[in-house]
């Protein structure tokens, strides 16, 4: 499986944008892009995924790279409720197998 | 409320004492996994399954097995449980295989 690079973390104010990055150079041409958050004692939760063109729904939003080698989770206002790991995770589909990574911790100050 | 459901959501248990970990989804999904956390290890998956009666291992799947009689549930089964199989473990699913999972709140497992 293609592996994914991110911060360790990162700080926001809230209300204000947050731009989460991840590399991913080796990604093939089948993968998609998954994006899972998860808060403090609490379960995964899936937040967007995409293939190559970019993604927006009522959570976020997800700016793919041309190339495909790199992506940008946008939470577009920050919350207190955002502070939780971001993981970015690339998945084919036909393996069926969910990796993830280490995640970037994201505080949100107040 | 589509939902995944785990039990127990919290269990001590000795070595050698056969357990298992309940899982239930009311979304009538065809996928479901078992992963376990780990500090210092992010989420590692240890079984899916496609479809009833179909199952398949994932990254760690030593020491544990699991079953797909049915669509909603998909128990996992520690037979003998050893101290190195502390952990939380997570149950999900998802309408197709690995996209948009739904994953339950999570066991704390711990094995003395």
């Amino acid at each position: 499986d293609a592996k994914t690079t991110q911060p360790n973390s990162m700080e926001s104010n809230e209300e204000e944008p947050v731009h989460l990055p991840c590399n991913h150079s080796t990604i093939s041409g089948t993968d998609y892009i998954h994006w899972y958050r998860q808060l403090p004692s609490q379960g995964p939760e899936y937040v967007i995924h995409g293939l190559t063109s970019n993604v927006n729904n009522r959570m976020a939003s997800l700016a793919i790279a041309e190339d495909r080698k790199s992506s940008t989770l946008i939470l577009h206002r920050a919350t207190l409720r955002d502070a939780a790991v971001y993981y970015c995770i690339l998945h084919n589909n036909a393996g069926n197998m969910l990796t993830f990574g280490g995640g970037t911790r994201l505080m949100v100050k107040p | 409320e589509a939902q995944v459901t785990q039990n127990p959501r919290y269990l001590i248990t000795v070595t050698g004492k056969k357990l298992t970990v309940t899982c239930s989804q009311n979304m009538n999904h065809e996928y479901m996994s078992w992963y376990r956390q780990d500090p210092g290890l992010g989420l590692r998956q240890i079984y899916y399954s496609m479809n009833v009666e179909v199952t398949d291992k994932g990254d760690v799947p030593e020491g544990y097995k699991v079953s797909r009689k049915e669509k909603r549930n998909f128990p996992l089964i520690l037979e003998s449980p050893s101290p190195n199989q502390t952990s939380l473990y997570f149950c999900a699913s998802s309408l197709l295989g690995g996209l948009e999972q739904y994953f339950g709140p999570g066991t704390r497992l711990t094995v003395t």
